[in-house]
């Protein structure tokens, strides 16, 4: 079966800054890669997603990145804020299944 | 229009206690999910549904059961209930076509 693996597990950055999350998957027939913030308390919430048949995929500060080939994908975050502070999953699958990765924790320190 | 709602927030057992965990989804979707979330562990998969009548197994299914009799509801059971099943449970619903995955809030519960 599908196995994620997500880095790092936490990661501390200055407002402003970019963050990169980085994950890697096993199962080459997995075809939707999404990404998820959690707040604390909250539920996930979808933040950007891309498909097999896309290499990268942009919405505002927000981009994620996926190499078929590497079985790799990242979200990038630039111009970080103090509310994008939260717990970042990012998930690999298809229509119906997918596993998470374990999460990252960013804080965004003002 | 409610999206997925889990009944109840919170719930507090006894090991050997059984109990039903509710999911409902008002989006007229095909794809429902059972998650388990522990500290460290991400969000792991107990159970999925692609629609009434058919379920399957997902990472962790082991101390669950699920039933779809219809699209809208999709019920976790906890057959024993044992310490190890304390957890924050999230349910999520996903449309055939879209793939994108709504949460519910979520239920915590406590297994003593």
């Amino acid at each position: 079966g599908e196995n994620v693996e997500q880095h790092p597990s936490t990661l501390s950055v200055q407002e402003g800054d970019s963050a990169v999350i980085k994950c890697t998957y096993s199962d080459s027939a997995s075809n939707y890669f999404p990404w998820y913030k959690q707040e604390l308390g909250k539920r996930p919430q979808l933040i950007i997603d891309i498909r097999s048949n896309v290499g990268e995929k942009k919405d505002q500060r927000i981009a994620v990145t996926l190499n078929k080939t590497a079985k790799h994908f990242s979200l990038h975050i630039t111009e970080t804020q103090p509310e994008d502070s939260a717990v970042y999953f990012c998930a690999a699958g298809g229509f119906q299944k997918l596993v998470f990765g374990t999460g990252t924790r960013l804080l965004v320190s003002p | 229009n409610a999206g997925v709602t889990q009944t109840p927030k919170f719930q507090v057992l006894k090991t050997g206690q059984s109990m039903t965990l509710q999911c409902a989804q008002d989006m007229n979707h095909e794809y429902m999910s059972w998650y388990r979330q522990d500290p460290g562990m991400g969000l792991r998969l107990i159970h999925y549904s692609v629609g009434a009548g058919i379920t399957d197994q997902g990472e962790v299914p082991n101390g669950y059961n699920v039933s779809r009799s219809t699209t809208e509801d999709f019920p976790l059971r906890l057959l024993s209930a044992a310490p190890s099943q304390t957890s924050v449970y999230f349910c999520a619903s996903s449309s055939a076509s879209g793939n994108i995955q709504y949460f519910g809030a979520g239920t915590r519960l406590s297994v003593l």
